[in-house]
């Protein structure tokens, strides 16, 4: 099976930067993905295609991808950042499969 | 505006049969798979399947394939999800979600259907 590795948990204070990881052995052959998800609210993607932001998502989001490892970056944290990030691969065209990572607790301290 | 609007919470016993739904609007709906995530209490999301509501290929997660049938009426621009036997296990949120080109990821939400089963 194929599974996309993330830290449970990210801490930082109000205007610093944010790094959440994902690692997965295929992601140097696969786009990665990214989603927010607020407590009681649906996923909301802030990142895909490893680095390109959808419209209506703030600036400080970003994304990059380095061999195994894909990272969302935050910059300048904000309170309303607080919520849970999901990294996404896959490609249903080889196989059958999608998979998220298992999450990332972000922390504004 | 796209939008992905799913039915509503549901509260059913162990051994009954269940079919969701998720409708969507402001696009072409027959042009976008269509996928459906697991959200189990306190958990992380997970895959189940997709579904191209144009000729109704249909592609299940190992995990979830004979677990459940996913499929779409492309008329009513609606996807479906359904069980044939419920059990306590299959309690949890699902979301519906369109596939956007390309690259497999998921652009928008439905807002989620909340699934109960309790003898």
């Amino acid at each position: 099976s194929y599974d996309l590795t993330q830290p449970p948990s990210v801490s930082v204070s109000p205007g610093q930067t944010a790094r959440i990881t994902c690692f997965g052995d295929a992601l140097p052959k696969q786009l990665a993905h990214w989603y927010q998800q607020k407590p009681g609210q649906a996923p909301v993607m802030v990142i895909y295609k490893d680095r390109q932001r959808p419209s209506g998502i703030p600036e400080r989001f970003s994304g990059s991808s380095s061999g195994t490892t894909v990272t969302l970056t935050i910059r300048g944290v904000q309170a309303e950042d607080e919520a849970v990030y999901y990294c996404q691969s896959g490609d249903t065209s080889v196989g059958s499969y999608l998979v998220f990572g298992g999450g990332t607790r972000l922390t504004v301290l | 505006e796209v939008q992905l609007v799913q039915s509503g919470a549901e509260v059913k016993k162990p051994g009954e049969s269940l079919k969701i739904s998720c409708k969507g609007s402001g696009y072409k709906f027959s042009t976008y798979w269509i996928g459906w995530v697991r959200q189990m209490p306190g958990k992380g999301l997970e895959w189940m399947g997709i579904i191209y509501p144009g000729d109704s290929d249909t592609r299940y997660s190992p995990s979830f394939q004979g677990q459940v049938t996913i499929s779409a009426d492309e008329s009513l621009s609606t996807a479906y999800l359904q069980w044939s036997s419920l059990k306590a296990s299959d309690t949890a949120m699902y979301y519906c979600a369109r596939q956007g080109y390309s690259a497999y990821h998921f652009d928008y939400w439905g807002q989620g259907t909340l699934l109960t089963v309790s003898s």
